[in-house]
């Protein structure tokens, strides 16, 4: 157990809708990014949030959005969606310093758009 | 543009033989190095990691090399074990985290 915990572990949904991914970090972790991971691809960076500010955006589409609370959990909104925006999203965590330089990944949502 | 790179999709390797999964990088300027490991239907999670200023480091099966003059990396698993399979990602740090698209290991009993 990671200590990150996404919800829903499941979403299926049509072309056109909206929905919201929730992540909650590890204790005491203050950085949340968010990745998108394709079939037979690699984990695509979408953003990384630092204690509610953005901190780096990757290749995250206008149609996406996301956020982080003052109680550090993040919420990944997804509109409009396409066919292609199935996939899986992976929240991960970090402390502010590591010795190893690490990321704590949850469970991931698995997005279906049908 | 694909900043860190695993060009082998699968290995497959004979239990109690070595695993060797190779990455490779264009950035210079990253700072850390990881390997991460995923089982079906989980998150990834961290295995090993290497500073840039280190060339080696190693925990227990898991050996990592840095090669940065080639701007590579690699993960070395002896004994590889059947619970070794999965898929693993290497992973490139600079302000944010580059992952290469994975590499299947399978480890024949």
């Amino acid at each position: 157990d990671s200590g990150v915990t996404q919800t829903p572990k499941h979403l299926i949904t049509a072309t056109g809708q909206r929905v919201t991914l929730r992540c909650s970090p590890r204790s005491g972790d203050l950085s949340v990014y968010w990745y998108q991971q394709s079939l037979d691809q690699g984990l695509q960076f979408l953003i990384q949030y630092y204690n509610g500010e953005e901190r780096a955006k990757g290749n995250i589409l206008e149609r996406f959005s996301a956020q982080q609370f003052p109680d550090l959990h993040s919420e990944l909104n997804l509109s409009s969606l396409e066919l292609g925006d199935s996939a899986l999203y992976f929240c991960a965590s970090s402390a502010l310093r590591t010795d190893t330089g690490e990321l704590f990944f949850g469970e991931g949502s698995r997005l279906t758009v049908l | 543009d694909q900043q860190v790179k695993q060009n082998s999709p699968s290995l497959s390797v004979q239990e109690g033989r070595i695993s060797i999964l190779n990455c490779d990088y264009t950035n210079s300027m990253f700072d850390y190095f990881l390997w991460y490991k995923k089982y079906p239907a989980e998150g990834p999670t961290f295995l090993i990691s290497i500073s840039s200023i280190k060339d080696k480091n190693e925990d227990g099966r898991f050996t990592v090399f840095l090669n940065k003059s080639a701007k590579h990396l690699s993960l070395h698993i002896v004994p590889s074990q059947p619970g070794d399979s999965a898929v693993y990602f290497c992973a490139a740090r600079r302000n944010q985290f580059y992952f290469g698209t994975g590499t299947s290991l399978t480890v024949i009993p």
